[in-house]
């Protein structure tokens, strides 16, 4: 069965400063990874996914996120973050034995500090 | 930019209450997911819909829930007797084409709260 695993509840940073989001995942077969962010009072919105081809993926709002097969990794990056980054980031898979539905990790906090 | 939509926002019942969630997904999107996530804790998979019957269901999507498009737009989730631990913030989404490799786009979600 798929499992995700992000490893910080909560990530303060300086305004402007470069962030990392950890994701690990668990799968015995192929999957697809999705990085989902959620501003306050708002819904989840993708950032980006990966579903195959080049390990580096570019998302919206400057976010790129690298995955990494033989650490079973799906980490997400941004240079510079904003204020407006504040928001719960969460990790997602799917695709383990065909299933659509959507297997989330616990969710990351980024608190970004003027 | 079409958006998916949930109704109400948030809703108080009594433990043992019927409550009904609404989704209006995207207009052109034909599969339906509804999720939940209780309060500090991870966002589960609950049920998901096509073509007026059930793809996929977890373990906590029991005989207390069901799920009905009772028109052209909505989408619902029916939990019939509501318990404590029902409690939780539900999420509706819904993607345009079938496969784990499509974005599903989510609502911002009810905050349900049973007393």
């Amino acid at each position: 069965a798929q499992s995700v695993t992000q490893l910080d509840s909560q990530v303060p940073v300086f305004e402007e400063a470069p962030v990392e989001l950890r994701c690990n995942y668990s799968s015995s077969v192929s999957v697809y990874l999705f990085w989902y962010v959620q501003y306050p009072n708002q819904g989840l919105q993708l950032l980006l996914k990966y579903l195959s081809g080049s390990t580096l993926v570019k998302g919206i709002n400057g976010f790129e996120a690298e995955f990494n097969k033989s650490q079973t990794s799906f980490h997400l990056r941004k240079p510079s973050v904003h204020i407006s980054d504040t928001a719960e980031y969460f990790c997602a898979v799917s695709g383990d034995t065909g299933r659509r539905a959507l297997t989330f990790g616990s969710g990351t906090r980024l608190q970004v500090q003027p | 930019e079409p958006e998916v939509t949930q109704t109400p926002s948030h809703q108080v019942t009594q433990m043992g209450q019927e409550v009904i969630l609404r989704c209006v997904p995207i207009s052109n999107h034909l599969y339906f997911y509804w999720y939940r996530q209780i309060l500090g804790q991870k966002v589960e998979f609950l049920v998901s819909f096509y073509n007026n019957e059930i793809s996929e269901k977890s373990e906590i999507f029991d005989d207390q829930f069901s799920v009905e498009r009772p028109d052209g737009s909505n989408f619902t989730l029916k939990i019939r007797s509501t318990k404590l631990e029902d409690s939780a913030m539900y999420f509706c989404a819904s993607t345009r084409l079938q496969g784990a490799r499509e974005t599903q786009y989510f609502g911002p979600g009810t905050r349900l709260l049973v007393l």
